[in-house]
């Protein structure tokens, strides 16, 4: 069974709106971890999500643009603002599950096209 | 800063060959771990091997081995007996501090029959 289930797993969005990505975890996680891949290009990390503070953002991504929750530790969302066309990638999810030591599973990932 | 550099953007093999798809690393951090992921057409991250900056032996699951070498700072993956399911993009990955990945562009490996 899956680690992670992330939803949508892919979603067509106009210009000026907004989308949120969930990922739920089927167990206890500390960190959850949100990365982008823009088309054939690799993986960047968007910020870290820990349950109960602030998610840390890293450089060039701001929370206004990428507002992320985690009320909880095995969900979390991360919503995607005032889409424009550059955003149309894959946003995945990714967390290290207890007992399978440096292994870092991720989502099955969203695909964003913004028209 | 830490960096990961992967300078094949394609490669291709013959079935039932080996391949070495190469991958250089820069960090400060005595302590770090080196990852890769092949990420098929489906787009889904699949975790092949780990290797630790202290591990004394080269890592190795199944068909893939890591060819660590920590002098020159490379992290190699090598496939060995290639099948045609092997075609995908492969990343190589450093986890570094407060446990955050750090991807290289990536390497289209092709598997011919």
């Amino acid at each position: 069974s899956a680690v992670i289930s992330q939803k949508p797993s892919r979603d067509i969005c106009q210009r000026g709106t907004s989308l949120t990505i969930q990922c739920q975890v089927d167990s206890q996680v500390t960190m959850m971890f949100w990365y982008r891949q823009q088309p054939g290009q690799s993986l960047t990390l968007i910020a870290t999500a820990n349950q109960g503070s602030e998610a840390t953002y890293e450089s060039g991504f701001v929370i206004d643009k990428f507002p992320i929750s985690r009320p909880n530790l095995t969900f979390s969302t991360l919503t995607v603002s005032n889409l424009s066309p550059e955003d149309s990638s894959i946003y995945l999810c990714s967390v290290y599950r207890q007992g399978t030591g440096e292994k870092l599973f991720f989502g099955s990932g969203t695909q964003l096209s913004v028209l | 800063a830490q960096k990961i550099t992967q300078t094949q953007p394609g490669m291709f093999v013959q079935e039932k060959e080996a391949v070495t798809l190469d991958c250089t690393y820069d960090t400060s951090d005595p302590s770090y771990g080196l990852f890769w992921y092949k990420q098929p057409s489906s787009g889904e991250m699949i975790f092949l091997i780990y290797q630790g900056s202290y591990d004394q032996q080269n890592a190795t699951e199944g068909r893939y081995s890591l060819n660590f070498q920590k002098a020159r700072k490379s992290a190699n993956l090598v496939i060995s007996a290639s099948q045609l399911g092997d075609s995908a993009m492969y990343f190589c990955a450093m986890k570094g501090g407060y446990n955050k990945l750090i991807f290289g562009a990536g390497t289209r490996l092709a598997v011919h029959p």
